[in-house]
């Protein structure tokens, strides 16, 4: 397996714009997590699902981050609108319900720069 | 909830020191316990985890850590670094029914040849 898989690597895009980030979780895994990795905050959970269904969102910061996961092999963390503060590299990780005690797998990030 | 402190923010030495970083975890139950390692521009890679059974275990490129639970501390050592070893270190916990990771704030080591 290719491991986690985000898109894109790297993301600049202006305030106010929309900025959609992409997960493939590793086959199998039943678990996805986005996590926000700032200097300030460190790593942040900001929402996980389990087979697809959120499962705790309280970390997400604002009613402008939504994410969704349609299907077991994709999930989406959009921004809208973006903002500098926004700034930050997004991880997605993933991990398997078939054997209760597991870690999780992340994937390389997004690095998003709202100017 | 289970909250993990890191004691060390940033930790400099040379090659072939040795290593120790800090962690404790607030949680009074069971508790799985993870190192992780960020080399610099990359993702966060697994080093060691401990479920249970002998609470010293060992990682991947010479590291260990030891689970003391009587402390509540999962504190991570390598005997001799090497520059390589150049890296952020993160201690995290989730409990065994929750797959909610919780990390620490990280500790930047940075080894001078």
């Amino acid at each position: 397996d290719a491991g986690v898989i985000q898109s894109p690597r790297h993301e600049v895009t202006e305030m106010g714009q929309e900025v959609t980030l992409r997960c493939k979780p590793i086959s199998g895994h039943d678990y996805l997590f986005w996590y926000r990795q700032t200097m300030m905050r460190g790593l942040e959970l900001l929402i996980y699902f389990n087979n697809n269904v959120p499962i705790d969102d309280s970390g997400m910061p604002e009613d402008r981050f939504s994410a969704k996961m349609p299907n077991a092999s994709f999930s989406t963390l959009k921004i809208q609108p973006s903002e500098p503060r926004d700034s930050a590299v997004y991880f997605c990780a993933s991990s398997t319900l078939g054997a209760r005690n597991t870690e999780a797998f992340f994937g390389q990030g997004t690095r998003l720069t709202v100017v | 909830a289970q909250s993990v402190s890191q004691h060390n923010h940033h930790v400099i030495l040379s090659e072939a020191a040795s290593l120790e970083l800090g962690c404790n975890y607030s949680y009074g139950g069971t508790v799985n316990l993870f190192w992780y390692v960020q080399y610099p521009g990359q993702h966060l890679q697994l080093l060691l985890k401990y479920f249970s059974g002998d609470p010293l275990v060992k990682g991947i490129k010479g590291f260990e850590a030891e689970f003391i639970k009587s402390k509540f501390s999962f504190n991570l050592r390598k005997p001799s670094v090497q520059w390589s070893d150049t890296a952020e270190y993160f201690c995290a916990v989730n409990a065994p029914d929750d797959y909610k990771l919780s990390f620490g704030a990280g500790t930047t080591v940075t080894v001078r040849a």
